[in-house]
């Protein structure tokens, strides 16, 4: 298995609140990337890294903010939670971007519920 | 632009029955395409893959294969267990961008 760590697991926060998740990585893959799943949507991106400090906005990255400061460790921060933004968050690394290892691996994701 | 578009679900199959599900894609440029298998609870693990015209993924007794004319990655088994149960994503990723399109899952239940 990739070695991919989320934390926290679970998170329960009230409306307004910032809540920044973790996702650590000790494969160093250059590329680290931020989903959301909900029902009926399968997997969205959020905000991708291609580097340290290279980052870059997906296709629902409105709300979110991201940071890199170090190749293993990728953060997503929601400045003010709302409640559409509850929903089950995965992290993923891929090692290129093309060729044979142009692969994501993701994490065991984060349940994040805003009440 | 790029998309995916996998059959609906949910799919409930007798333990042993063939498994069709259907995926077609468009992108631009020559896209590589996976599908992904999600175990309840977990994250998504790669099931398969091709990264050009014609070439067909395999693993586990599940296959794929990249058809360039009709845009379609469908996955087959030709027997599936209870242990197949899952939620499968197919998937594309392009260069430009570095990015992995999702589809929205197909949820497979297998019954003994």
């Amino acid at each position: 298995d990739a070695g991919i760590t989320q934390s926290p697991r679970h998170k329960v926060t009230e409306t307004g609140t910032p809540v920044t998740l973790r996702c650590h990585q000790t494969e160093n893959h250059r590329y680290m990337y931020w989903y959301r799943q909900d029902p009926g949507h399968g997997l969205r991106l959020i905000h991708y890294s291609y580097g340290v400090k290279d980052t870059d906005k997906g296709e629902v990255s409105d709300g979110y903010s991201v940071s890199r400061s170090k190749t293993e460790d990728f953060l997503l921060t929601l400045e003010s939670a709302t409640s559409s933004q509850t929903s089950v968050y995965f992290c993923a690394i891929s090692e290129r971007s093309e060729g044979a290892k142009n692969i994501q691996y993701f994490g065991a994701g984060t349940r994040l519920s805003v009440l | 632009g790029n998309s995916v578009t996998q059959m609906e679900g949910p799919v409930t199959l007798s333990e042993e029955a063939f498994l069709t599900i259907n995926c077609t894609y468009t992108a631009t440029g020559y896209p590589s395409l996976f599908w992904y298998v999600q175990y309840p609870g977990e994250g998504l693990q790669l099931l398969l893959k091709a990264t050009k015209a014609d070439d067909k993924g395999s693993n586990k007794g599940f296959e794929a294969t990249y058809r360039k004319e009709t845009t379609s990655f469908h996955l087959e088994k030709g027997s599936v267990q209870v242990s197949d149960s899952a939620v499968y994503f197919c998937a594309l990723s392009v260069t430009t961008g570095n990015q992995f399109y999702f589809g929205t899952g197909t949820s497979l239940t297998v019954i003994p």
